[in-house]
């Protein structure tokens, strides 16, 4: 079963736009909301988590949306540009515990 | 920031030969490793969780004698992929929980069998 489901697929977004990806979970008992970029060849780097207590957290481009009651979080990059052609993932965690990734998003920006 | 250490980053080994793969945390403990594999545009798939000193617990079909997993030491988890076939061939990464329960992943491992 798929603990953390991931949308969409792909996306395309033209540069200086807004990216917006998402993600649902399940498990209430999960704490840890991290997103993943992951470039071709590498290894999934941790670009920006959240803990359930604050709704909201921004780092520069990046920000991550969390609604509790609905069980979603989800990815905003402004101002996106072709050096963020990337796959992202979503993960969740319990405390530390096994993580569950979503499926991933290849975003591709285009110039 | 927490660090996890892999090589090699890229191998070619010939068909029914093995290859080991290291992962080791640079600045921190890591009693649980995590190993994956990922096909292209896929996304991780967990293969096995290992823990120091402890034999490693593996997901539902991954042979556990054809992908050896060893972490003998808190710094230090190898695996190893046993006489090795080209549909063996993938991208392997390793990860680590950190002491601030975050999750650092090894840079990853580009297996091709030839």
């Amino acid at each position: 079963q798929q603990q953390v489901k991931q949308s969409p697929q792909s996306l395309i977004v033209q540069k200086g736009g807004i990216s917006i990806i998402n993600c649902a979970y399940e498990n209430t008992a999960f704490d840890y909301f991290p997103w993943y970029q992951q470039f071709p060849g590498k290894g999934p780097a941790l670009l920006i988590a959240i803990r359930p207590d604050v709704s909201e957290k921004k780092e520069g481009r990046f920000t991550i949306s969390f609604n509790k009651s609905a069980k979603q979080f989800s990815l905003h990059i402004m101002d996106s540009q072709p050096g963020d052609s990337a796959t992202y993932f979503c993960a969740t965690s319990n405390t530390g515990n096994q993580f569950y990734f979503g499926t991933g998003t290849s975003l591709t920006v285009i110039p | 920031g927490a660090v996890v250490s892999q090589h090699p980053s890229w191998v070619i080994c010939k068909s029914g030969t093995s290859v080991k793969i290291e992962c080791r945390s640079l600045d921190f403990q890591a009693t649980t490793m995590f190993w994956y594999r990922q096909f292209p545009k896929q996304s991780l798939m967990l293969m096995a969780t290992s823990n120091e000193g402890s034999k490693a617990t593996y997901e539902q079909g991954v042979e556990k004698d054809k992908f050896l997993i060893n972490h003998a030491s808190l710094t230090l988890s190898t695996l190893t992929v046993t006489s090795a076939h080209p549909e063996d061939s993938s991208f392997y990464i390793c990860s680590a929980i950190t002491m601030d329960y975050g999750y650092t992943f090894g840079s990853g491992t580009r297996l091709t069998v030839v």
